[in-house]
């Protein structure tokens, strides 16, 4: 069993709908809980991270961690066609430990809003 | 502009030959990682640095080797002994190890001829 589950999708929805993204995860060692968007050939950008369990929001961007049942969601309001790509969840463990600090990425899922 | 710089873009390698990526960045970190991305497999880490002169095994060190002679530089080198190389490689770094924020280079696409 991988440490980090991720549906890769492919998901398709129309401009304007809200999307959910989803990651489980087995280690409950994680504490840092990332989310990158990655464009067709490029580098991973950093969209936004959260520390433990709670809610963090940025512009249309919502991020959730409930370590309780070790599940992350990232939704996306008013999706645009700007935000088709393949956005990946991730995390690190706390201090200690042989994984610490290393990034342990789920399998990304693919996005693509069409107007 | 602060950032890092992989190089080169695209790269071709023979089968059996030794092939080494560049990663170049000027943020000032003391972290360092290599990662491999395969289709439907999100990133895999192969090497991390934590420090100069320092590097760890990541999950599939093998195949690979590293060198961190400069705070800037971490080269990635894929040995003959990595059976099946064609992917596409990405640097990243940051502040210092467990740090939230890491930053991605744009990729290096090895294929093998």
């Amino acid at each position: 069993q991988k440490e980090v589950e991720q549906d890769p999708g492919p998901l398709s929805v129309p401009e304007g709908a809200i999307v959910s993204l989803n990651c489980t995860y087995s280690n409950s060692a994680f504490q840092y809980f990332m989310w990158y968007r990655q464009y067709s050939r490029k580098g991973p950008e950093l969209l936004m991270y959260t520390y433990s369990s709670g809610n963090k929001e940025d512009g249309r961007f919502t991020a959730q961690v409930d370590k309780s049942s070790k599940y992350i969601s990232l939704f996306i309001r008013d999706s645009q066609p700007s935000d088709s790509a393949t956005y990946l969840c991730a995390m690190i463990p706390n201090a200690g430990g042989t994984s610490y600090g290393k990034l342990t990425f789920g399998q990304g899922t693919i996005l693509t809003v069409h107007p | 502009d602060g950032g890092i710089t992989q190089s080169p873009k695209y790269l071709f390698r023979k089968e059996g030959q030794n092939v080494t990526l560049s990663c170049e960045q000027n943020l000032n970190h003391d972290a360092m990682y290599w990662y491999r991305q395969d289709p439907g497999q999100g990133l895999r880490l192969i090497y991390y640095s934590q420090i100069v002169n320092d590097f760890q095994k990541g999950d599939i060190a093998e195949g690979y080797s590293v060198s961190r002679e400069k705070k800037e530089s971490f080269p990635l080198t894929v040995t003959s002994a990595q059976k099946n190389p064609t992917a596409f490689y990405l640097c990243a770094s940051s502040i210092g190890l467990g740090v939230a924020e890491a930053f991605f280079g744009q990729g290096t696409r090895l294929t093998v001829v």
